[in-house]
């Protein structure tokens, strides 16, 4: 069965903190991964990766593939209160269903 | 706007009744996905559209469940008698070219709260 898992699921830290949440997959076809973050609307789009080993890098925010052990990890530096929110981790496949893990919820205290 | 946008926000239904959720996906956008997202879990897939062939309908968790895309643009997700395990968020999401693994853009939800 194909499966997207997260972890850890929650997590609590202080501003300025660093923070690394992790994404492992078994799924067939695999395509693409997907990070997304969710605040208390719709899942805004962070990156989509395909490539194994190139980071992906958006100011404080980073990720990367890695497809041999079938995982990506993102990083935030430096965490704002901002940055609280769910983030979701979903893997894209040939076909038309795009598999999510339950998410990582952030909390960052000032 | 540009982005996703789906009516209505909240929803309350007592059990039994219909509901219907629309969504107006991003102008242009091929692919059309709906989703259910219950609390503290990650969304899961219910049916995609290509234009307006429902390519795919495996996730729809029953036949109380029916959507369609009629002119390839707006969506509606029907849901028939509906029972208290309804109860969640059902997200939509457009997308440029066909299949999941490209990037897709979400609605911000309907919550529906069944009684």
């Amino acid at each position: 069965e194909d499966k997207v898992v997260q972890s850890p699921l929650s997590l609590v830290v202080h501003e300025g903190d660093t923070v690394t949440l992790n994404c492992s997959y078994e799924v067939t076809n695999f395509r693409s991964l997907l990070w997304y973050k969710q605040e208390k609307k719709a899942p805004t789009f962070l990156f989509m990766l395909t490539s194994s080993g190139i980071e992906k890098k958006s100011g404080r925010l980073s990720s990367i593939l890695d497809k041999k052990e079938l995982s990506s990890i993102l990083n935030i530096t430096a965490t704002q209160t901002g940055d609280s929110a769910i983030y979701l981790c979903a893997v894209g496949q040939a076909g038309t269903a795009l598999i999510f893990g339950k998410g990582t919820t952030l909390s960052v205290s000032s | 706007g540009a982005g996703v946008s789906q009516s209505p926000r909240y929803k309350v239904a007592k059990r039994g009744q219909d509901v219907a959720l629309r969504c107006d996906p991003i102008s242009g956008h091929v692919s059309l996905f709906w989703y259910q997202q219950a609390l503290g879990q990650g969304p899961e897939f219910l049916t995609y559209f290509q234009n307006e062939a429902q390519l795919d309908k495996s996730g729809l968790p029953s036949d109380r469940f029916f959507a369609e895309r009629p002119e390839g643009s707006v969506s509606t997700l029907k849901i028939q008698r509906t029972q208290k395990e309804d109860s969640a968020v059902y997200l939509c999401a457009s997308s440029l070219a066909s299949g999941s693994h490209n990037e897709q853009f979400f609605g911000p939800g309907t919550r529906l709260t069944v009684l």
